[in-house]
C-alpha cells in the first residue's frame, strides 16, 4: 500500500510568484485535504476535495486554489505569493469525510523571499 | 466551530519517567478526537483516536489517552518515555455530524526526553 506522497519537498520562491504543489493520495482514498503549518504552529485547514469537488474551505484567500483529479491526486496552487506564505504545506488523504482520520504526507516546505 | 487548546507548549521529561500532555477542546456538538505526532522534518503520524465507546484509548508506541466529556479533555499519557519519543505532539478534533469535518489542530506540545 502506497502512502501519501508530496512534491516538491522543498522550494524557494520570491514574492509575487506562483507555486503549484502536488500530492498523490493513499491508495483507495477519495478525499484529500491541504493544511498549512507555519513554523511553531499547528496545521491550519486550507481546503478539502472529495471526488474532484471542493468540499470545504478554511479561512484562506482565493489566491489559494486547488484541484483533484480523477485518480484522486491533488494540486495546491498559490498565486501572488507573500512572505507569510512561507510554511510547510501538508497534504492528507482519507477514506471518507466522516471520521476525520487523516493520513499525511511529509509535506512541501515553501520559502518565500 | 471546534477549537483545541494544548496547555503546554513544551514538556521536558527524563527518560523512563511518565508523561502527560494536556489537551482541552471546545465544541457544541459531539466530537471525534485525535493525537498526532510529528518528528523533525516529517509529516504527521496518527498516534490514537477516539470515535466512540471506551473512553480510554490505546495507541501506538505505548501511548494512551482518556476522553473526559465533562471536562472536555483528551490528555495523552505514557508511563515510561524513551529518547525516541522526542517530537511535537498535536491534539485534533473533528465534528462528525456537522457535514464537512476538517480536523482542527491545537498549536502542539514539544516533548523533549532527557537522557
Amino acid at each position: 500500500e502506497t502512502g501519501v506522497t508530496q512534491s516538491p519537498t522543498h522550494l524557494i520562491k520570491t514574492r509575487g510568484q506562483q507555486v503549484t504543489l502536488r500530492c498523490s493520495s493513499q491508495s483507495g482514498h477519495n478525499t484529500v485535504s491541504w493544511y498549512q503549518q507555519a513554523l511553531g504552529q499547528g496545521p491550519q485547514f486550507i481546503f478539502q476535495y472529495y471526488r474532484e469537488e471542493e468540499n470545504g474551505r478554511g479561512n484562506f484567500p482565493p489566491r489559494f486554489s486547488g484541484l483533484q483529479f480523477p485518480n484522486y491526486s491533488s494540486e495546491l496552487n498559490v498565486n501572488a505569493l507573500e512572505l507569510d506564505d512561507s510554511a510547510l504545506y501538508l497534504c492528507a488523504s482519507s477514506l471518507d469525510r466522516v471520521t476525520g482520520e487523516l493520513f499525511f504526507g511529509e509535506g512541501s516546505r515553501l520559502t518565500v523571499l | 466551530a471546534q477549537s483545541v487548546t494544548q496547555l503546554d507548549s513544551q514538556v521536558p521529561v527524563f527518560e523512563e519517567a511518565p508523561v502527560e500532555l494536556r489537551c482541552n477542546y471546545s465544541s457544541s456538538v459531539s466530537v471525534y478526537l485525535f493525537w498526532y505526532v510529528q518528528y523533525p522534518n516529517q509529516g504527521l503520524q496518527l498516534l490514537l483516536k477516539y470515535l466512540s465507546g471506551s473512553t480510554l484509548v490505546k495507541g501506538i508506541n505505548g501511548f494512551e489517552a482518556e476522553f473526559n466529556k465533562s471536562q472536555t479533555s483528551f490528555h495523552l499519557r505514557k508511563p515510561s518515555v524513551h529518547i525516541s519519543d522526542t517530537a511535537e505532539y498535536f491534539c485534533a478534533v473533528s465534528a462528525p455530524n456537522s457535514g464537512n469535518t476538517p480536523l482542527v489542530f491545537g498549536k502542539g506540545t514539544r516533548l523533549s526526553v532527557i537522557a
